[in-house]
């Protein structure tokens, strides 16, 4: 099975420290899809960002940023200056040919004041 | 654009039944449908594939006479967990394919068997 792993169980910052979630997947396509979720108590999942493996060009939305490193095989994402209302599981996933999304084991973030 | 709607968000049910949770794309159509499962504090692992008009595709360890996945059409996508039990206490969350390697999510049901 190709892996995403997110070897940081959880995480813990003080409001208004920066974090960075690390994933790394196994690939054997050579066409893919990385995604991160948020999944806050309620459970539902929130989309934040989908990547193709043909674009590793970084991205910042606010005060989110990712940064896609094919030659690690790594999709870390940063959150800068950190809030309460971060605090949530984020989920790394991929998507190959066969379209199935596997998911990473997720990260738990703890934003306190 | 692009919602899928989960129901129930809860529900509790004895063990020994059966529970239906459906999820409807309200404004396009699934062809192709995920159903996961969730314990918790783990993560999200795929059950089943499905896609309408064809019998699901079921992951290894999936009991298919178990989970019973109905796609009958392009809106609507049925999971029925059969003869429920204690240990299928989870969380439930199916999601749609849009496009090409997009994905929407419905809302996820919290199934407790008691």
């Amino acid at each position: 099975a190709q892996k995403v792993t997110q070897a940081q169980t959880e995480i813990s910052v003080v409001e208004k420290e920066d974090v960075t979630l690390d994933c790394v997947y196994e690939t054997r396509d050579t066409t893919y899809y990385l995604f991160w979720y948020k999944q806050p108590p309620s459970g539902e999942l929130v989309f934040l960002i989908r990547r193709n493996s043909f674009d590793e060009q970084n991205e910042i939305s606010g005060r989110y940023s990712w940064n896609f490193q094919k030659s690690t095989s790594s999709f870390n994402f940063t959150i800068t200056a950190s809030q309460v209302v971060d605090s949530a599981v984020y989920f790394c996933a991929k998507a190959g040919t066969a379209s199935k999304l596997t998911f990473g084991t997720g990260t738990r973030l703890q934003v306190t004041l | 654009g692009a919602v899928v709607s989960q129901h129930p968000s809860r529900v509790i049910c004895k063990s020994g039944t059966s529970v239906k949770i459906e999820c409807r794309s309200l404004d396009f159509q699934a062809t192709t449908m995920f159903w996961y499962r969730q314990f918790p504090k783990q993560s999200l692992m795929l059950m089943a594939t499905s896609n309408e008009g064809s019998k699901a595709t079921y992951e290894q360890g999936v009991e298919k006479d178990k989970f019973l996945i109905n796609h009958a059409s392009l809106t609507l996508s049925t999971l029925t967990v059969t003869s429920a039990h204690p240990e299928d206490s989870s969380f439930y969350i199916c999601s749609a394919r849009v496009q090409v390697y997009g994905y929407t999510f419905g809302s996820g049901t919290r199934l407790t068997v008691v």
